[in-house]
Parts: structure tokens; C-alpha cells; sequence
């Protein structure tokens, strides 16, 4: 009940197209659900994040969409750059502020 | 200036031999974690404190234990070194409990 599933696990994307990332849980109690972005040998850092009273949440090129009843959250990255390629992680907040994460997403996008 | 920082970078050592992290945030925050990223990339929760105390304590081996002698700092110390405690170990922070978390850079630690 404390795990998030993340698909898909590699995702190759055309410069300018759109990446789609998917989260799944169970906890109902998760209070906050970010995306993290990751580039080789550097910390996560967050990217967005959204409440579960909240629909949809767009910065920029990026948006969660929030599906509360079916318990999915996904990133979508437009107009997708090189510069994205990154790993990205979803994650749900949990007591104590105690992040868990999913399994992960390596995104390349192709010049 | 690194709000996040850990040292070293880079640890490789010996099976058995202990070891230990720092970390310092310079951002006043009052929440600071270790996580623990796998070869896989899986990142996971070790140990979060709040003021000093400790708030989380995951199913992790006594080996490991952590310190917080000031809010600004959380080190990790790790006994009797294992082959499978190699991974790269992720100090981060946030304002409190319910805040932003901000992460250091990774130590990456080898167990030979």
C-alpha cells in the first residue's frame, strides 16, 4: 500500500514531441505527489508538483494531470528538448514527509 | 554556494571497515534525510529528522546510524561494511515536514 508504480521504465522521444510518464498508488492518505528530475551524478531536484484536490498543474512545458478516483498521476513534457533527457521520478508523500518514490523513468529525447 | 552539501563524493573501502557521510545544509531548514538510491535507481527512504529528533526510522540494519548534532547537519555513520551498502546515499532537506525537499549531490559509495 506504500509503493508507487511508475511506467514506463525507458522512453525515447523525438526533439519536439510529447513524453508521457505515468504514476500509480494505493495510499489514499498521500497528501502531495512531485516529480523529481535527475541528471547523471546530480541529486534530484524537484521539477512540479501537485495536491490530490487539484486536477491539472502546468509550469511551462510540463504538466501533472490528477486522477484522484482512478489513484494515477502523470507528467506530460511538451515540446520535448535534448536538454529533458533526465531520469524522472514520481513520488507521494506519505507521514512524517517521508517521500516515496517510483521506480524511476529514463527519458532520451533525439536531436 | 551549495545549499546541500555532502562529502566526500566518492567512497570505496573494504567489506567490514566503517565509514561515515556528512552532510550540511545552509538553506535554515529544520527537516534533513538520508535516502539510499540502489544500482536500479530505486530511491528510498533511510532516516529523516525534524529539530534534532529523529522523525523516520525505516527498516534499515543497525549498522547504519545517523547523527544529527546541530539542525544544519545530519551525518551517516556505517559499521562492518557489506557488499550490498554500495550505492549512492542522498542527503536532503526541507523547510519542515511538509516542505520542499532539496537533495545534495550523492555520495556514491563502493564496499569491495
Amino acid at each position: 500500500q506504500q509503493q508507487v508504480k511508475q511506467s514506463p521504465q525507458s522512453l525515447i522521444v523525438q526533439k519536439g514531441g510529447i513524453s508521457i510518464i505515468n504514476c500509480a498508488y494505493e495510499n489514499t492518505a498521500f497528501d502531495y505527489f512531485p516529480w523529481y528530475q535527475q541528471f547523471p551524478g546530480k541529486g534530484p531536484a524537484l521539477l512540479i508538483a501537485i495536491r490530490p484536490d487539484v486536477s491539472e498543474k502546468k509550469e511551462g512545458r510540463f504538466t501533472i494531470s490528477f486522477n484522484k478516483s482512478a489513484k494515477q498521476f502523470s507528467l506530460h513534457i511538451m515540446d520535448s528538448q535534448p536538454g529533458d533527457s533526465a531520469t524522472y521520478f514520481c513520488a507521494a508523500r506519505s507521514f512524517g514527509g517521508k517521500l516515496i518514490f517510483g521506480q524511476g523513468t529514463e527519458l532520451s529525447v533525439k536531436p | 554556494d551549495t545549499a546541500v552539501s555532502q562529502t566526500p563524493k566518492y567512497l570505496v573501502t573494504q567489506m567490514g571497515n566503517d565509514k561515515s557521510i556528512k552532510c550540511e545544509q545552509n538553506l535554515g531548514h529544520d527537516t534533513m534525510y538520508w535516502y539510499k538510491q540502489d544500482s536500479k535507481k530505486f530511491l528510498k527512504i533511510m532516516f529523516s529528522y525534524n529539530n534534532k529528533e529523529l522523525i523516520i526510522n525505516e527498516t534499515v540494519p543497525n549498522r547504519f546510524s545517523p547523527k544529527s548534532p546541530d539542525k544544519a547537519h545530519l551525518n551517516l555513520h556505517i559499521n562492518s561494511l557489506e557488499l550490498g551498502d554500495s550505492a549512492v546515499y542522498f542527503c536532503a532537506s526541507s523547510q519542515d515536514l511538509s516542505g520542499e525537499l532539496f537533495f545534495g549531490e550523492g555520495s556514491r559509495l563502493t564496499v569491495l
